[in-house]
């Protein structure tokens, strides 16, 4: 089966900038998550989707980032106006359960 | 302090030689991952455990839940094991979310 696909892979922008990520999901998997992973941390759960819905979004800085999965399948995520501090990998993963996370290549993002 | 804590944050071995990664963790869990990172940053699933000890191949997991602690194992490592190591939980009481140790830089020379 085809993985999680993710674009773009790397973006360059400046602070103040917007900038969006898409993720296209696993077939069928009913749950997507988006992480942010700053160099040399470990990943961070921005957001989870159940379908549609969201189930925790409490990591997401509301102020500057939202997304959305309208139809329950491929997710955008946005960041406006970005920060310096945004600077890093922005990954999507899907599961069909709770139990194993299909991770996508991941849009590395650098803020000037 | 994180929930999660794995060590070391670098490891370089030479071809061959036995590897293990420790995680520990502060909380109760459902699940313990193990996951695989390569530069580019796509990240595979190797284990998930709630007890006892699993075996793929070369790798082994190991987890001791009275000791909030999970080890992994890497035996005859290779160059191409070369990747961080990442150990993730899912708490008792948070569902499906995983938190992330930092992960373990991994280097094998030939």
């Amino acid at each position: 089966e085809a993985g999680v696909a993710q674009s773009p892979r790397y973006k360059i922008i400046e602070k103040r900038q917007s900038v969006a990520f898409w993720c296209n999901p696993i077939s069928g998997h009913a749950t997507l998550y988006w992480y942010q992973q700053i160099l040399g941390q470990g990943p961070k759960l921005l957001i989870q989707f159940q379908n549609n819905g969201v189930v925790d979004d409490s990591q997401l800085p509301k102020d500057r980032f939202s997304a959305e999965r309208l139809k329950g399948v491929d997710s955008t995520l946005k960041i406006q106006p970005a920060k310096l501090e945004d600077s890093a990998v922005y990954l999507c993963a899907s599961s069909r359960d709770w139990y194993t996370q299909y991770f996508g290549p991941g849009t590395r993002l650098t803020v000037l | 302090k994180n929930e999660v804590e794995q060590s070391p944050q670098n490891l370089t071995a030479q071809e061959g030689e036995f590897i293990t990664i420790n995680c520990s963790y502060s909380v109760g869990i459902s699940a313990l991952h193990w996951l695989q990172q390569h530069p580019g940053g796509g990240i595979v699933s190797l284990f998930m455990l709630s007890s006892g000890k699993k075996k793929h191949g070369r790798l082994i997991a190991t987890i001791n839940i009275q000791e909030k602690h999970s080890s992994l194992h890497i035996t005859a490592s290779h160059p191409r094991d070369s990747a961080v190591y990442i150990c993730a939980v899912r708490s008792e009481t948070s569902g499906s979310r995983l938190t992330f140790g930092e992960g373990t830089q991994l280097t094998v020379n030939p």
